[in-house]
């Protein structure tokens, strides 16, 4: 079982449409991030989660809604999304302080018509 | 502000060819942390080594060999005899020591070999 589990793996959704992408840690990690990956972008932090508090919110649009019920799951709740939102998206988790290393869920790919 | 560049966008060798993936940073931090992901087809990014900015030695791990180069904000990552298995897009990542810096990543560099 690896360490960061996303789900789905794959999701296509219409702007209407409301859905949610799931992140579960087994790592006993602190702190839990959302990414962004674009096509020829560096990826963009979304959200950062310590402790299940939020202590980053990248200017992201209120179209994107994460929750963290607790340290071990992190969900990304998607509403009237955008074309250009289409992305990967990375769940990520760590022991919280600058210089640990980040370990990375295998992403979901969204798709938005 | 930090900023770290990837010029290679992509790459092709041959198996068992030497690579060299480049990394350009820029901080105005004393100390900072510097990051190698690889991030294989399947999506999830490996971390493949941290180095910190008062630490300037070179570091070897199999195959894999970084040099670190403060004088020309570089920290340039190097695959010798390279693999199939190795193809993958490698992402540059620069984090401050503040509680407050981000973690900056590369746009990453795709590496695809071939035998």
């Amino acid at each position: 079982e690896t360490g960061v589990t996303q789900t789905p793996r794959h999701l296509v959704m219409g702007m209407t449409n409301k859905k949610s992408l799931k992140c579960e840690q087994h790592l006993g990690h602190n702190a839990m991030y959302w990414y962004k990956q674009s096509a020829k972008k560096p990826l963009e932090l979304m959200f950062v989660y310590n402790f299940k508090e939020q202590t980053e919110n990248n200017s992201v649009p209120s179209r994107f809604s994460p929750e963290c019920p607790n340290s071990s799951h992190l969900f990304l709740h998607l509403h009237t999304l955008q074309p250009e939102d289409s992305a990967l998206y990375l769940c990520a988790s760590s022991g919280g302080t600058v210089f640990e290393k980040l370990f990375f869920g295998s992403g979901t790919q969204l798709s938005v018509l | 502000a930090q900023k770290v560049t990837q010029a290679q966008t992509e790459i092709s060798v041959v198996e068992k060819e030497d690579v060299t993936l480049d990394c350009v940073y820029e901080t105005r931090d004393t100390t900072y942390y510097l990051f190698w992901y690889k991030q294989p087809p399947s999506g999830e990014l490996v971390f493949l080594i941290r180095r910190n900015s008062f630490d300037e030695q070179n570091e070897i791990s199999g195959r894999y060999s970084w040099n670190f180069q403060k004088s020309t904000s570089s920290f340039n990552f190097t695959i010798t005899a390279s693999q199939v298995v190795d193809s993958a897009v490698y992402f540059c990542a620069l984090r401050g020591a503040g509680t407050a810096s981000k973690l900056t990543f590369g746009t990453g560099t795709r590496l695809q070999v071939t035998l």
